[in-house]
Formats: structure tokens, C-alpha cells, sequence
């Protein structure tokens, strides 16, 4: 149980482009998910939170209108890096928590690798 | 200062080793902790959650919480190769929705067959 998925797993785009990344939680509902972002050979960094039907938390530092997030539905969020940069390019991860469940952990998804060029 | 600090590694070990992974952290108000495994280019694993200070045993896992002192350690038993992955610890303060999480740098493990 408590598996989610990432789409797509690797993108590679121009400069300028925008870029959508999928988080679905497979078999449980998700009231939250979060978006991280992970550089070589460094941890994880929380980017913004996300809940189900209402507007996104972000970190401070991150840019929220580059970085749209929807949360439309308990098992789906998505993260659009719009107008991408070679700069944004990094390993992207979600997770989510379980509705109802044990809210202090979270489930991560396989990432997401995005190279722009 | 960092509020969640971890030696990065690599930390090298023979097969069959007891391993122990460490964090430190400076905020108090942290209530859950968490360890998590991620291999190379994959998202994170959860490997073991404690609440506030005390043991938790799971197989060849060991997590201990000490508040006191604001560590947490997670060993590792009869250590495997495929244990290698890096350890990321993980605490966040009590929430009603989704506990944001603080990470440590991660350690890289290295177990040698």
C-alpha cells in the first residue's frame, strides 16, 4: 500500500517552455501532497504544500507563479514549471499523506528528472 | 545553523557490520522523527517513524529517539549490500494536515561484500 506515482519520470525541454509534472497517490486519499526539489548530491527541499481545493503553501524563496500547482483532486496534484530555465532543471519529488491516516508521514514518489536546455 | 544537521558520508562498512546513522537537530517543538532510504535517481523510502523520544524495532532497524539531547540514530543490524543507498533522516512539528518535514543532508552508505 501507500504507493505513488510520478509522470513523466525523465523530460528534457527547451529554454522558455513550460513544463507539467503529474503526482498521483495510487491507492489511498491524499487531502495533502508536497513538492520537493532535490539538486546532485544534496537533500530534499520542500517547495510548496499543497491541498486538495484550496491554493498552495510555498516555501519562502520559491516563485509561485513559476511554479503553478493544482491540487484538483485526493489523488492528484500536479506541479507546471512555466517558462523553464536551464537553472530549474533538478530532480522533482512528491509526496503525500493519507487522509485520515497517520498524517505525520509521507509517501515520496519516484521523482521526476527534468533537464532544460 | 542548519535545524537538522547529518554527516553527509560516505560511510563504508564490511557485509554483516552493525551500522549507526545519526542526526542532530536544534528545534525542540519536534515531535515526529523519521528515516527514509533512497537509492540512487528514485524518491524516497520510508524506513521507520517514532513519535517523541523512546525505540522502535522492525526487522534489522533500530530508530532511537533521545529529546533530550535532540538526536536520533538509526542502526542497522547484519548490514547487507543491498543496504547501500543513502539515509536520510527527517523530523517535523505536530500539525493537523500533513506535517512538514525537515530533512538532513542524507548520509551515503556503502556496505562492502
Amino acid at each position: 500500500g501507500a504507493v505513488v506515482s510520478q509522470h513523466p519520470s525523465r523530460v528534457i525541454c527547451k529554454s522558455g517552455t513550460s513544463v507539467k509534472i503529474e503526482c498521483r497517490s495510487l491507492d489511498f486519499q491524499a487531502t495533502t501532497m508536497f513538492w520537493y526539489r532535490q539538486f546532485p548530491k544534496q537533500s530534499l527541499m520542500l517547495m510548496a504544500t499543497s491541498n486538495e481545493g484550496s491554493k498552495a503553501t510555498y516555501e519562502q524563496g520559491v516563485e509561485k507563479d513559476k511554479f503553478l500547482i493544482n491540487h484538483a483532486s485526493l489523488t492528484l496534484s500536479t506541479l507546471t514549471v512555466t517558462s523553464a530555465h536551464p537553472e530549474d532543471s533538478s530532480f522533482y519529488i512528491c509526496s503525500a499523506t493519507p487522509s485520515g491516516g497517520a498524517r505525520e508521514t509521507q509517501y515520496f514518489g519516484p521523482g521526476t528528472r527534468l533537464l532544460v536546455l | 545553523q542548519k535545524e537538522v544537521e547529518q554527516d553527509p558520508g560516505p560511510l563504508s562498512v564490511p557485509e554483516g557490520a552493525i551500522v549507526s546513522l545519526n542526526c542532530t537537530y536544534s528545534n525542540s517543538a519536534f515531535q515526529y522523527f523519521m528515516w527514509y532510504r533512497q537509492y540512487s535517481r528514485k524518491g524516497p523510502e520510508l524506513l521507520m517513524y517514532t513519535y517523541s523520544s523512546g525505540n522502535k524495532e522492525d526487522g534489522r532497524f533500530t530508530a532511537q529517539v533521545d529529546k533530550s539531547s535532540k538526536y536520533i540514530s538509526l542502526f542497522i543490524r547484519d548490514s547487507q549490500p543491498s543496504d547501500s543507498a543513502t539515509y536520510l533522516c527527517a523530523m517535523s512539528e505536530l500539525a493537523e494536515y500533513g506535517n512538514k518535514l525537515v530533512f538532513g543532508a542524507g548520509t551515503i552508505l556503502r556496505v562492502k561484500s
